[in-house]
């Protein structure tokens, strides 16, 4: 099993639309959880971190399932620059600081 | 404050040739990573520093690849010979708490 599997996608959704995506992890000492967004040719920036009892910023919102080893991230009224893949990120075994997903492809369509 | 910075920005070379990559990581930044990432996949973990230690290098192919990290800032990372496997975008990222990475644009490699 893979440390981080998220379902490649893509996920095509119009404007407005909300839009949830899931991740599984391996690890189940993994004690940080992060979501990254990475626009076509750019570089991946932090998204937001994952907080046990769940997070908000604004119209995405991030949750951690310890028990089934999941995290998840739900994008509310989705805009046309919200089109970008999105990376699961979890702290890997030993000493490992990150492992990520291949990542979650969103489009958004006008 | 500037970002993380990386040259050059694309590479292309022939097999069998030689390639460096540079990194400027953020300001007071002491961790830097080098990362590799595929077409299509999540950036992958070469190498890790701390200040000018390598404390995680377990991914590093290192017969070919090699990296350092002078005076616990800039960092190079150099692969000899290329392979036509080693096609890639080559990602810099540094941070200051432990998970909060900041990337650089990469290096887009083209070995053919």
């Amino acid at each position: 099993r893979k440390e981080v599997e998220q379902d490649p996608g893509p996920f095509n959704v119009p404007e407005g639309a909300t839009v949830a995506f899931n991740c599984t992890y391996s690890n189940s000492a993994s004690q940080s959880f992060f979501w990254y967004r990475q626009d076509c040719r750019k570089e991946p920036k932090l998204l937001m971190s994952v907080y046990s009892s769940g997070n908000e910023d604004g119209r995405f919102t991030a949750q951690l399932n310890r028990a089934s080893q999941y995290i998840s991230l739900l994008i509310r009224d989705s805009k046309l620059s919200d089109s970008a893949t999105y990376l699961c990120v979890v702290n890997g075994r030993g000493n490992t600081p990150l492992v990520f997903g291949k990542g979650t492809r969103l489009s958004v369509i006008a | 404050e500037a970002g993380v910075v990386q040259s050059p920005r694309y590479k292309i070379i022939e097999k069998k040739q030689p390639v460096a990559f540079w990194c400027n990581p953020i300001s007071g930044h002491n961790t830097l990573y080098w990362y590799r990432q595929n077409l299509g996949q999540g950036p992958e973990l070469l190498i890790r520093y701390e200040n000018e230690e390598a404390v995680d290098d377990s991914q590093l192919p290192k017969d070919r690849f090699s990296a350092e990290r002078l005076k616990g800032v800039d960092s190079t990372l150099k692969i000899q010979p290329a392979e036509l496997g080693d096609s890639a975008v080559y990602l810099c990222a540094s941070s200051f708490l432990p998970y909060e990475q900041y990337f650089g644009p990469g290096t887009r490699l083209t070995v053919t």
